[in-house]
């Protein structure tokens, strides 16, 4: 199947600074990217999709101004957590599709494990 | 209600066993059904999708009702491998997100 790299795989950081998390699909265009957070014992929660080249779409409850998407290529999307606290120390995983749309099998990154302190 | 549901697990077997997982959902306009394994720390991984005409891949089998809303995996001779966490995935087809069901734990067992 495809692949698809995330960098870097863990980060501590001190409460206040930005992170900056990068999704890579390394064999094929990802036309949409999926960033996902998954809390320990819980399943993924969808927190954003962006398409390459517009703006991207946030679920609700999700702070677009706290969590940064850029997807400038279609092989790169980047996550910056703004201002991190405890609180949003997390697995955040992101996912590459080829297609727009539904339906279309999704490859998912390594993930990225933040922790605040 | 939540949008995918699935059995709440955790389900521990012994080798050779069959065991099987449910899953419901709730948007009747759903198009793509997926099951996927995450192993512990790990990233989800395709396990098979899932169409309405049901279909198998070695030891795994997956059925789909659509009048019902309901997707199932069946794993015939259970393997120590296959000790991972399930999920259910839906795709509601028009902004192309994904939700996942809250997964079940399998445990296999010697």
């Amino acid at each position: 199947g495809a692949v698809v790299s995330q960098h870097p795989s863990w980060v501590i950081c001190k409460s206040g600074t930005s992170v900056k998390i990068e999704c890579r699909s390394l064999d094929f265009q990802a036309t949409t990217m999926f960033w996902y957070r998954q809390f320990p014992k819980q399943s993924l929660m969808l927190m954003a999709t962006s398409n390459e080249g517009s703006k991207a779409t946030y679920e609700q409850g999700v702070e677009k101004d706290k969590f940064l998407i850029n997807h400038a290529s279609l092989t790169l999307s980047t996550l910056t957590v703004t201002s991190a606290h405890p609180e949003d120390s997390s697995f955040y995983i992101c996912s590459a599709s080829s297609g727009r749309g539904g339906g279309h099998e999704q490859f998912f990154g390594p993930g990225t494990r933040l922790t605040v302190l | 209600r939540k949008e995918v549901e699935q059995d709440p697990g955790p389900f521990n077997v012994p080798e050779g066993a069959t065991v099987a997982f449910n899953c419901t959902y709730s948007n009747s306009a759903s198009q793509s059904f997926f099951w996927y394994r995450q192993d512990c720390r790990k990233e989800p991984k395709l396990l098979m999708s899932v169409y309405s005409s049901g279909n198998e891949d070695g030891r795994f089998t997956a059925q789909l009702n659509r009048a019902s809303q309901y997707i199932s995996l069946l794993i015939r001779d259970s393997k120590l491998s296959d000790s991972a966490t399930y999920l259910c995935v839906v795709n509601a087809g028009n902004a192309g997100k994904s939700t996942f069901g809250d997964g079940t734990t399998l445990t296999v067992k010697p």
